[in-house]
């Protein structure tokens, strides 16, 4: 069966800081990758998606971005982090066989 | 351009009592549609899905949906709620093109009373 990790599950940073997120999906192949951003009380922001190594489409202006380095891991990343990156950031997979997105468990980043 | 609306923010139900959680889309063509929900600090667990045929979905949970084309609305039902359903409740429509993007409602919190 499929699986979707992504660490760390909790993070704090000081402004000005860089930041990695990794996402990584078990049990499938050239899935569609997805980051997703959810500030507080709000909905989901699609911020990058991926559908190939080396493969990235922006969906926001921002100081973040995204790379595929593998068929199964897609990285978030920023070279120097605002308090306004703060949130929850979730990565999502799909494939063929299926239409829906799956999500993995999340990571909280406070910036400071 | 697409877009999704969840037009209450929160809705309060005591347990045992039905269920409406309502969604309006736009979409230029029939879209595939879906309901999420997240526990607090938890990731988005599917509940149901429509991508065609029966306008009427089941779900997960006791859950069901029903896609109506008129009024551009899916709605999220469920005829008795339990304490554990208390989440964030969220509709989103699918893209039919090859990078399958999700558009996502603001959300509606679902408290339950006992």
């Amino acid at each position: 069966s499929q699986t979707i990790h992504q660490w760390p599950a909790t993070l704090v940073q000081p402004v000005g800081s860089p930041l990695s997120l990794e996402c990584t999906v078990e049990g499938t192949s050239n899935p569609n990758l997805y980051w997703y951003r959810q500030a507080a009380g709000r909905g989901l922001q699609l911020l990058f998606y991926s559908v190939g190594i080396g493969q990235i489409s922006s969906e926001v202006p921002q100081n973040l971005s995204a790379s595929r380095p593998q068929d199964r891991q897609f990285i978030l990343s920023s070279k120097k982090l605002l308090l306004s990156d703060s949130g929850f950031y979730l990565c999502a997979w799909r494939t063929g066989a299926y239409n829906e997105q799956f999500f993995g468990p999340g990571t909280r980043l406070t910036v400071l | 351009a697409q877009s999704v609306t969840q037009p209450d923010i929160h809705i309060t139900v005591s347990e045992g009592a039905s269920l409406e959680l309502r969604c309006n889309y736009s979409y230029g063509a029939t879209p595939y549609l879906f309901w999420y929900v997240q526990s607090p600090g938890q990731g988005l667990q599917l509940l149901l899905k429509y991508f065609s045929g029966d306008t009427l979905v089941q779900g997960i949970k006791g859950f069901e949906a029903e896609f109506k084309r008129s009024q551009s609305s899916f709605n999220l039902r469920k005829p008795s709620v339990h304490w554990s359903d208390a989440a964030e409740y969220f509709c989103a429509v699918g893209n039919r093109d090859s990078s399958y993007k999700l558009i996502f409602g603001s959300g509606t919190r679902l408290l339950v009373r006992p």
